[in-house]
């Protein structure tokens, strides 16, 4: 069964502080994502990555930044947390399967983050 | 540019009556289209892909592109269907090399007894 570790469930972080929030996959997938989710705006991409050092912008990149120093670790980055980035973030993995395209994404629980 | 439109926020229906949440999309390439539902308290999860033409926990979804859409049906509602359901599309990054999911706003369905 595919896991998807997100190792903080509930964080509250102050105005202009630097968050980190981690993921790790254990199913060797390439693929890692970085979604926030937001009530009446569904999911949003962030970020992501297809390979170790490789990473791509999403819809809405501005504020985040990620690192993928290893293959089952994809961290996001708050470089300087505002009031508007408190969300749930919920990082996803899955298989390039470029050819067979009709792969599934498998999500952890999600991180519930709160900047005062 | 890629779009998933879910018209419906909230819908609520009765216990054994049918059961429709609409999704639209826009992409210029071949479509690949997936539900994914979120029940309270657990993480999302896939509930159906087009390309599998399966049936899962009674739920059916058909693509529809001359509609441009892939709603998604059940003939009789149970409570435990109660959910955040998503539809999403998979479309080829920006530099054609791999895939992502766009996802549209969700709908919250509430099915009362």
């Amino acid at each position: 069964d595919v896991k998807v570790t997100q190792s903080s469930r509930y964080l509250v972080k102050r105005t202009g502080e630097k968050v980190f929030l981690e993921c790790v996959q254990d199913m060797d997938h390439e693929n890692m994502f970085w979604y926030r989710q937001d009530p009446g705006l569904g999911l949003r991409l962030i970020y992501f990555s297809y390979d170790v050092k490789m990473k791509e912008k999403g819809d809405i990149p501005e504020g985040y930044s990620v690192s993928r120093e290893k293959k089952e670790r994809f961290s996001l980055i708050l470089e300087s947390a505002s009031t508007n980035q408190t969300s749930m973030y919920l990082c996803a993995s899955s298989l390039r399967e470029r050819i067979l395209r009709a792969n599934t994404i498998y999500f952890g629980e999600g991180s519930w983050l709160t900047v005062v | 540019a890629q779009r998933v439109t879910q018209p419906e926020k909230l819908l609520s229906v009765f216990k054994g009556a049918p059961v429709e949440l609409k999704c639209n999309y826009s992409y210029s390439g071949s479509p690949e289209l997936f539900w994914y539902v979120q029940y309270s308290r657990q993480r999302l999860q896939l509930l159906l892909r087009h390309i599998s033409r399966e049936s899962i926990k009674g739920f059916t979804a058909d693509l529809n592109k001359g509609e441009t859409s892939f709603h998604l049906k059940k003939p009789f509602a149970q409570e435990e269907d109660s959910a955040m359901y998503y539809c999403a599309l998979s479309t080829l990054n920006s530099g054609g090399s791999n895939y992502k999911l766009t996802f549209g706003k969700g709908t919250l369905l509430t099915v009362n007894p």
